[in-house]
């Protein structure tokens, strides 16, 4: 069985420029969440969605926006980058919004230059 | 803020001996408990989870989860080079839409 896939695996961006990462979630799963890690930290949590809806949201500013559709793959946009915002942005698949399992894709890693 | 706290290491041990990697969290409402592998330079990787109090053994790691002190714990017997990671704690908030995240302990294990 595929696990969660995400895309593209590596991205470089200027600042200022726009940027959208993709992720689909192992089959049968429905909720997909978006986690931000910076070098010698935990993942910090964005965003989760079940069902297509936002169930949470992070400590993030407004230029961070996702979506989810469907067939359960989602997309997390993010606008006028930062040079912060360079990190490795991880997509995390599971079965239901609850207290569940959750398994991480291979992420994305971001350089805003 | 909740927060979860993990000592940062590095937390060296030689081959054949226990690792016990530790955790303290805050928000007592978190009602499941996990431990994430990650290689340098890959994702975080699920190997261990509890929900409920007491020992959890799988394979060669046991979690131990105690509510009532706020603390988990990864124990990794038999410890293998391959088992030199970085080890994250995380535990879902009161709503369990997300999880936090400690900052991981990096473990080094010697042959």
């Amino acid at each position: 069985d595929a696990g969660v896939t995400q895309s593209p695996t590596h991205l470089i961006k200027t600042r200022g420029q726009h940027v959208t990462l993709r992720c689909s979630p192992i089959s049968g799963h429905k909720s997909v969440s978006w986690y931000q890690q910076v070098l010698g930290q935990g993942p910090q949590f964005i965003f989760q969605y079940y069902e297509k809806e936002e169930r949470g949201r992070g400590n993030f500013p407004d230029r961070f926006s996702a979506r989810q559709f469907p067939n359960y793959s989602s997309e997390l946009n993010v606008n006028a980058l930062l040079l912060g915002d360079s990190a490795l942005y991880l997509c995390a698949s599971s079965g239901g919004t609850g207290d569940t399992e959750a398994f991480f894709g291979q992420g994305t890693r971001l350089t805003v230059v | 803020q909740k927060e979860v706290e993990q000592n940062s290491g590095p937390l060296s041990v030689p081959e054949g001996a226990i690792a016990s990697l530790n955790c303290t969290y805050s928000d007592r409402g978190s009602q499941s408990f996990f431990w994430y592998r990650q290689y340098s330079g890959k994702s975080p990787e699920l190997i261990m989870f509890i929900y409920s109090n007491g020992d959890k053994e799988d394979g060669r790691f046991t979690a131990q989860l105690n509510k009532a002190s706020q603390y988990v714990s990864l124990l990794i017997r038999d410890s293998q080079p391959s088992d030199s990671a970085t080890y994250l704690c995380a535990v879902t908030n009161q709503a369990g839409t997300a999880l936090i995240f400690g900052k991981g302990t990096t473990l080094s294990v010697s042959s």
